[in-house]
């Protein structure tokens, strides 16, 4: 059974930092492209991060481009988001999906999501 | 920036078809796909590569995308199937775009 588990959420404040954490298992981590998507509460999916399977290639929003980095081990079979220089709008439940594979980007199987709360 | 764009509901009786539609700019030309979400819990791949059913996910879920339109086709609608519903589309000049998500109620 695939199961994708998110930690790391919390109340921060402006300007501050967090790191997610995504526990994937029940499937060939280090094959999969992973990404990280986000919503805000009552309101609809944004993407923000995909990383391939390798850790070679990364992509983002422009939303967060220099103040986000994701990243994987694949030896710990996890998936890693970090947060800097965060603003209010960031304020979202952030899900970690597993990418399905062919030649376009969609999301297989996602976690429960953890939230993040940037307020002072 | 690329959009799509999603009605904000569609109601449909039970037994009927119903049709969500995600419009965007030469969208037959990409790739598009539906998450399904319940109220509380994360979304569900639906229809992913325009019409391809993932394992698991009921025969009644169909898809299509031509035009500028894509379409979620669920026929003999469920109680079950009340949900929201995300299309999701990619290419490599505009990385991955949701539509807003429509409100499917079955009544």
């Amino acid at each position: 059974e695939v199961q994708l588990v998110e930690s790391g959420g919390g109340l921060v404040q402006p300007g501050g930092s967090l790191r997610l954490s995504c526990a994937a298992s029940g499937f060939t981590f280090s094959s999969s492209w992973m990404h990280w998507v986000r919503q805000t509460p009552g309101k609809g999916l944004v993407w923000v991060s995909g990383i391939n399977s390798d850790g070679s290639s990364t992509r983002y929003a422009d939303s967060v481009k220099g103040r986000f980095t994701i990243s994987r081990d694949n030896a710990k079979n996890t998936l890693y988001l970090q947060m800097n220089s965060l603003r209010a709008e960031d304020t979202a439940v952030y899900y970690c999906a597993r990418g399905g594979a062919g030649a376009t980007v969609y999301f297989v199987y996602w976690g429960q999501g953890t939230l993040v709360t940037v307020s002072s | 920036s690329y959009e799509l764009t999603q009605p904000p509901s569609v109601s449909v009786s039970p037994g009927q078809t119903a049709s969500i539609t995600c419009s965007g700019d030469k969208l037959g030309d990409k790739y598009a796909c539906w998450y399904q979400q319940k109220p509380g819990q994360s979304p569900v791949l639906v229809i992913y590569q325009d019409n391809r059913r993932p394992s698991g996910i009921p025969e009644r879920f169909s898809g299509s995308n031509s035009g500028n339109t894509a379409t979620l086709t669920i026929s003999g609608t469920q109680a079950l199937d009340e949900a929201d519903f995300y299309c999701q589309a990619w290419d490599s000049s505009t990385e991955v775009v949701f539509g807003g998500g429509t409100k499917l109620t079955v009544l």
